[in-house]
């Protein structure tokens, strides 16, 4: 398997442009998570995804972000509009819950710059 | 809520000499408790999990954690660091079977090793 596929791998943009982040997961996986990197709040999650319906979205910072998941092989994090303070890396993840809680495979990430 | 503490945001270390990284959780029930590396420009890396049974659990790339309850604890060892070791490193706490894979992570600490 190739692994957690996330596109693109950096955006810049200016602000009040609008941002999209796909990301598809391992075949079979059925938990998918957004989280965001940055060097003050370290890794936080956004939101997470279980058989493509939003479980918990309590992470997102607000209404200028949303998540969606289309199906089990596509999932987008879009901020609209974009402000320089949503720079950070945002990393996918996904899971397997058959058996024991088992790790989670991260993509590398989309570094994303708001000018 | 579960919350992940990594009290060292830099740790320098010379080859061969051994590493201990630190990493203390509040969580209500028995927690799962995991250790990640990223590399980078890199998504993350599992590198060891800890769910049930041995304290002591052993990992990829000769690294080792030890689970102490009464301290709320779970540090990272190993006892000779290579210099390919260098890397950010994060300790996280999770909810286990029923609580969706959701991870909290700490907030990293940073390795440099000095050859």
């Amino acid at each position: 398997d190739a692994g957690v596929i996330q596109s693109p791998r950096h955006e810049v943009t200016e602000m009040g442009q609008e941002v999209t982040l796909r990301c598809k997961p391992i075949s079979g996986h059925d938990y998918l998570f957004w989280y965001r990197q940055t060097m003050m709040r370290g890794l936080e999650l956004l939101i997470y995804f279980n058989n493509n319906v939003p479980i918990d979205d309590s992470g997102m910072p607000e209404d200028r972000f949303s998540a969606k998941m289309p199906n089990a092989s596509f999932s987008t994090l879009k901020i609209q509009p974009s402000e320089p303070r949503d720079s950070a890396v945002y990393f996918c993840a996904s899971s397997s819950s058959q058996g024991l809680v088992e790790k989670l495979f991260f993509g590398s990430g989309t570094q994303l710059s708001v000018l | 809520a579960q919350s992940v503490t990594q009290p060292d945001i830099h740790i320098t270390v010379s080859e061969g000499a051994s590493l201990e990284l630190r990493c203390n959780y509040s969580y209500g029930a028995t927690p799962y408790l995991f250790w990640y590396v990223q590399s980078p420009g890199q998504g993350l890396q599992l590198l060891l999990k800890y769910f049930s049974g041995d304290t002591l659990v052993q990992g990829i790339k000769g690294f080792e954690a030890e689970f102490k309850r009464s301290q709320s604890s779970f540090n990272l060892r190993k006892p000779s660091v290579h210099w390919s070791d260098a890397a950010e490193y994060f300790c996280a706490v999770g909810a286990g079977p029923g609580g969706g894979n959701k991870l909290t992570f700490g907030t990293g600490t940073q390795l440099k090793v000095e050859l």
